[in-house]
Order: C-alpha cells, then structure tokens, then sequence
C-alpha cells in the first residue's frame, strides 16, 4: 500500500539535545511538508520541499532543518536552539510541486516531548 | 498577513441535529478551498474540496463565498462519529503552501 510513514511515533528529547524525525513516502510525490501542532492550535508550517536538493522555509523554521537528498524522505532535525519542541509533527506530501492546488496526504505524525 | 479565521468551538450538538461552520480568509485572490477533518492526537484527512459552485458529499455540503471572503460546511443528520476537529484549509497564491486555520471542534452526543 502506498502513503507516508512517519517514525517514531513518540519521541523524547533531553535538554540541548538534537532529534530527527523520519518521513518517507512511497507515493511519488514531487512536494514534502512538515507541520507542527500545539494542543488546540492548527497547524503551522516549518519546512517544504518541491523537488529533490531543494526547500524552503515555511512560517516557523527557526530551530529546524530538514534535508530532501531523495524523493522519498524528507527527515526533519529539531535542533538545540529550538527552545520550545514539545508539539505533535506531521509530515505530508502533494502530488506535484503546484502547492495550493493540490489535496495533501499525512503521515500518521510524531509526538516529541522534552524530558 | 495571510489568515484563515474559525471559531473554535466547541460546538456541542445532540445526534440528528443539522450543524454549520463557517471560515473566513483574508486573501480575495485565494483559489483552492478545503475542509480536512482531524481526530486527536491523529493526522488530518480531506473532507471535501470546495468548490465555487459548492458541492455535497452524503451529509456533508460544502459552500464558498467570494463576495464575503467565506466557506462553510454544513453537517446534516449528525452522528457520533462526526465527533472531531474540522479544519479549514486556504490557498493564497499559486506556488506557495496551503494555510490552515485553527480548527473548530464538533462534539456530537447521545
């Protein structure tokens, strides 16, 4: 079955310490995306890939870094400087890299929480 | 300043009843118009596209408002397992990412 798979499904993270998040799709889609939402907040969006080698930041990037070396995986770092990490994180994909026209497919997301 | 704006709710209605939520975006040239659903803790999935001369899926209708910057979602006949978050979800131009409002949360019960 094609979609997006997203581990783990729970994750901690202790005090000045770098985590990475894994997503891979089997869907062969152009575009990526990782979300953060806070409880009771929707989502906001950190990074975006359209094509391989290439991303940009979205709305809260500061703290994160992602890297996109395959069309398949778009693994996500939160990084010591992000001071606030504890949220749920989702990873999405679209088909193609025409971002506002295209339906979004989610992985099952990530919870980190700081220790 | 790109805003999508819901109420968040929560809106709690018994079995049967016929509930309707509206979202308002800021941006009048917006093309693509979504309504995703969300149970906690869990990843969202797409309700309906919206389109301009609205549309309807079972219990579900969807309308869109150029004029007045809004779309709605209306639920008839509700059932327990519509119970969740919906999320309103908004173009604002052509290459850069969908924008997503806060979610209004639907509570149906027995």
């Amino acid at each position: 079955d094609g979609g997006i798979t997203q581990s783990p499904k729970y994750l901690f993270r202790k005090e000045g310490q770098n985590v990475t998040l894994s997503c891979e799709q089997n869907l062969n889609h152009d575009a990526m995306y990782w979300y953060r939402q806070d409880p009771g907040q929707g989502l906001r969006l950190i990074y975006y890939s359209q094509i391989v080698n290439d991303f940009q930041k979205g709305d809260i990037a500061e703290g994160y870094s992602v890297s996109r070396e395959k069309k398949e995986s778009f693994p996500l770092t939160v990084t010591s400087a992000q001071k606030n990490p504890t949220a749920f994180y989702l990873c999405a994909s679209s088909p193609t890299g025409s971002l506002a026209a295209e339906k979004l497919f989610f992985g099952s997301g990530t919870q980190l929480s700081v220790l | 300043r790109k805003e999508v704006e819901q109420d968040p709710g929560p809106f709690n209605v018994p079995e049967g009843a016929t509930v309707a939520f509206n979202c308002t975006y800021s941006n009048s040239a917006s093309q693509s118009f979504f309504w995703y659903r969300q149970d906690c803790r869990k990843e969202p999935k797409l309700l309906m596209s919206v389109y301009s001369s609205g549309n309807e899926d079972g219990r579900f209708t969807a309308q869109l408002n150029r004029a007045s910057q809004y779309i709605s979602l209306l639920i008839r006949d509700s059932k327990l397992s519509d119970s969740a978050t919906y999320l309103c979800v908004v173009s604002y131009s052509g290459n850069t990412p969908l924008v997503f409002g806060k979610g209004t949360r639907l509570s149906v019960i027995a």
